[in-house]
């Protein structure tokens, strides 16, 4: 049974500061990861797909990288606003067809000015 | 273009009843999943539909149960409501070709058991 852990779970840290955030998967058979974003009582905001066969993308001040053997994936935020305070969620693909997501718990990550 | 349309946006039930949520996809999209989000468990996936067909399904009861139309919309019925099941219920359209598409998620409908 596929399960994510994202690490940590809070984290606290002063405008400007790059930071990373941490997802781990048990089973490595997975077809892509998404990493999206939550604002508190809103849907889910999508920041990157990282398909199996890559390693990395990137999209303005983030970076998501994969490495699928280890199980692990990471979200680097360069120069961190205090617009980037929510909640983090990554979410591995569950199957060859279709889009079932089994999500982490979400990082909530709040920066201040 | 606009993006997955989910009503109604907020909902108060009695335990006992019945409720039906709709999810309107993003153009184009064909395939549309269910999640249910709580503070204890997070985000668990309900069930998947393609082309008027469930694709995938959860551990869910059969209390919950989906469908989708021709246009690729879809409802998401659950019956005798328990107060558990209070919940942020969001959908996702993608293009749903194979497991590499991205998924596009609804702004979701809160609904309250009393």
């Amino acid at each position: 049974k596929q399960e994510v852990t994202q690490i940590p779970a809070a984290l606290s840290v002063p405008e400007g500061e790059n930071l990373v955030l941490n997802c781990s998967f048990t089973d490595s058979a997975i077809y892509n990861l998404q990493w999206f974003r939550q604002d508190p009582g809103k849907g889910l905001t999508s920041l990157l797909l990282i398909q199996s066969s890559q390693r990395e993308q990137t999209s303005g001040r983030l970076n998501a990288s994969l490495d699928k053997s280890s199980g692990r994936s990471t979200l680097y935020i360069a120069a961190s606003q205090p617009g980037d305070s929510a909640t983090y969620l990554c979410a591995v693909s569950r199957g060859q067809a279709g889009t079932a997501l089994i999500f982490g718990k979400g990082t909530t990550l709040s920066v201040s000015s | 273009k606009a993006g997955v349309t989910q009503t109604p946006r907020y909902l108060i039930k009695t335990r006992g009843q019945q409720v039906t949520l709709s999810c309107s996809p993003i153009s184009g999209h064909r395939s549309v999943s269910w999640y249910q989000q709580t503070p204890g468990q997070g985000l668990q996936f309900l069930f998947e539909y393609f082309s008027e067909t469930q694709r995938n399904k959860g551990n869910f009861p059969g209390r919950f149960s989906g469908r989708q139309f021709s246009n690729s919309r879809s409802e998401m019925n659950v019956s005798t409501l328990e107060l558990g099941d209070s919940a942020l219920y969001l959908c996702a359209s993608s293009l749903g070709s194979g497991g590499g598409t991205e998924a596009f998620f609804g702004q979701g409908t809160r609904l309250t058991v009393v």
